[in-house]
């Protein structure tokens, strides 16, 4: 069974950077078609894809969010983190990570275990 | 980006009646050579994250109700619930994985009429 957590500062400020770790916990962190997404959720709004990581650290992010994205990885710990650069009010979110299931290296597909979430907000 | 055109944004049911929703993406998401459409559907409840439904457009997850099905091909999708039970309201989305950026539709709230 797959459990993924998030963590981090529940309220950032105008300009800053917001950071976020997810700790996942289950045998399928070193596989080598473990891929992990960040996904964002807006008050009241819909899902957008953030940014997504693979095991070995490549990773693909949102064009929409330019190069205010950062993702790593922490074998050794499980660990997957996010930073957000510049942040302003429209970056306030329910921000999940989740398993982006990997049939094989070439397609990436759906999010199939997603943590809780928690939620970010942008305010001074 | 594919854009996926989700349809209505809201519907009310009655109990055991059937829901139709509607994913319209902006070009075709059937990629040929595996003839796969590239669409899941997922459920989002309340304070839940969401949770997959259908893949491939037309696969049920295990443990996922026969009376969730998906269906369509190339650029226009559906998902039916067949009888609308108390349990089904939620928030609907379609996301496509043809292209990055994997892209989601703007989802459709089904309530109880």
């Amino acid at each position: 069974q797959l459990h993924l957590q998030e963590s981090g500062p529940g309220l950032v400020k105008p300009s800053e950077t917001l950071s976020l770790t997810c700790t996942v916990s289950g045998d399928s962190f070193k596989k080598d078609t473990s891929y992990w997404g960040w996904i964002r959720q807006p008050p009241g709004k819909g899902l957008e894809w953030v940014g997504t990581i693979y095991s070995s650290g490549g990773t693909y992010s949102n064009p929409s969010l330019k190069s205010r994205v950062a993702m790593s990885v922490d074998t050794s710990k499980t660990q997957i983190s996010l930073r957000l650069t510049s942040v302003t009010a429209a970056d306030t979110a329910v921000y999940y990570c989740a398993r982006h299931l990997a049939v094989t290296t070439s397609v990436v597909t759906w999010f199939d275990s997603w943590g809780q979430g928690i939620l970010v907000t942008v305010s001074s | 980006d594919i854009v996926l055109t989700q349809s209505p944004d809201s519907l009310a049911v009655s109990l055991g009646e059937r829901a139709t929703i509607n994913c319209q993406s902006s070009q075709s998401i059937l990629n040929s050579p595996n003839n796969k459409n590239y669409l899941t559907w997922y459920q989002q409840k309340p304070g839940q994250p969401p949770k997959v439904l259908i893949n491939w457009a037309s696969t049920r997850e295990s443990g996922v109700p026969d009376r969730f099905s998906g269906s369509g091909s190339g650029a226009d999708f559906t998902l039916t619930i067949s009888s609308l039970q108390a349990e089904d309201v939620a928030v609907y989305y379609c996301q496509q994985y043809y292209n990055i950026p994997w892209t989601f539709g703007q989802g459709t709230k089904v309530e109880i009429k």
